[in-house]
């Protein structure tokens, strides 16, 4: 089936740093989503992007559909303790059939003060 | 408060027992959707609905079932847990059509005995 990829697996930053993380696929999808979850909760939506090229900020997140379509990015920029959680990315190509969701399997993030 | 709540947050049981886990939404989202999360693995669709009365499989349906007889309830059922099993189960919707943003319930975990 359809599989995302997903680097790095983990990253450990200084707090203030930036950080970019993405997302890869070999297939084509039409909406990509990153998502970020702490230890027991579920994912919190964190930006949605509909349109190839698509560039989309929320406070200090900024990410991008890919122009291929396959592939986006998340970037965090200065980040901040409460950053710390695992990041995933899931993409879906809605169609006549239905709309089936693909999760990548995260980046864990850790921030040191 | 809009959300979309999943009921036992856990469980443990043994193989063979029956089980249903329910989720309802109370933001008359018309698209609802079961995941379950293993480590490593990231998120895997089992079984998502576009509708009432409409159902369709995911990535992972095998052992699973599901049915969506009013817009704000989507019951997990499992008619005989096997020990692979054992995972975090979310329930997430969305408002469909064009609009894809999934909200996530809190989880379930199941463990089969």
């Amino acid at each position: 089936g359809q599989q995302l990829n997903q680097s790095p697996q983990s990253m450990f930053i200084q707090e203030g740093e930036d950080v970019s993380m993405n997302c890869t696929s070999s297939s084509i999808f039409n909406t990509w989503l990153w998502y970020k979850q702490e230890p027991g909760e579920g994912p919190v939506l964190l930006i949605a992007l509909y349109k190839a090229g698509e560039l989309t900020s929320n406070g200090r997140l900024t990410a991008q559909f890919g122009i291929t379509r396959k592939d986006s990015f998340l970037n965090i920029s200065a980040s901040i303790p409460s950053d710390v959680g695992i990041y995933f990315c899931a993409a879906t190509f809605l169609d006549n059939y239905g709309q089936n969701f693909v999760f990548g399997p995260g980046t864990r993030l850790s921030v040191l003060p | 408060e809009a959300q979309v709540t999943q009921n036992p947050r856990y469980l443990i049981t043994v193989t063979g027992k029956k089980l249903t886990v329910t989720c309802s939404q109370n933001m008359n989202h018309e698209y609802m959707s079961w995941y379950r999360q293993d480590p490593g693995l990231g998120l895997r669709q089992i079984y998502y609905s576009m509708n009432v009365e409409v159902t369709d499989k995911g990535d992972v349906p095998e052992g699973y079932k599901v049915s969506r007889k009013e817009k704000r309830n989507f019951p997990l059922i499992l008619e005989s847990p096997s020990p692979n099993q054992t995972s975090l189960y979310f329930c997430a919707s969305s408002l469909g059509g064009t609009k894809r943003e999934q909200f996530f319930g809190p989880g379930t975990r199941l463990t089969v005995l």
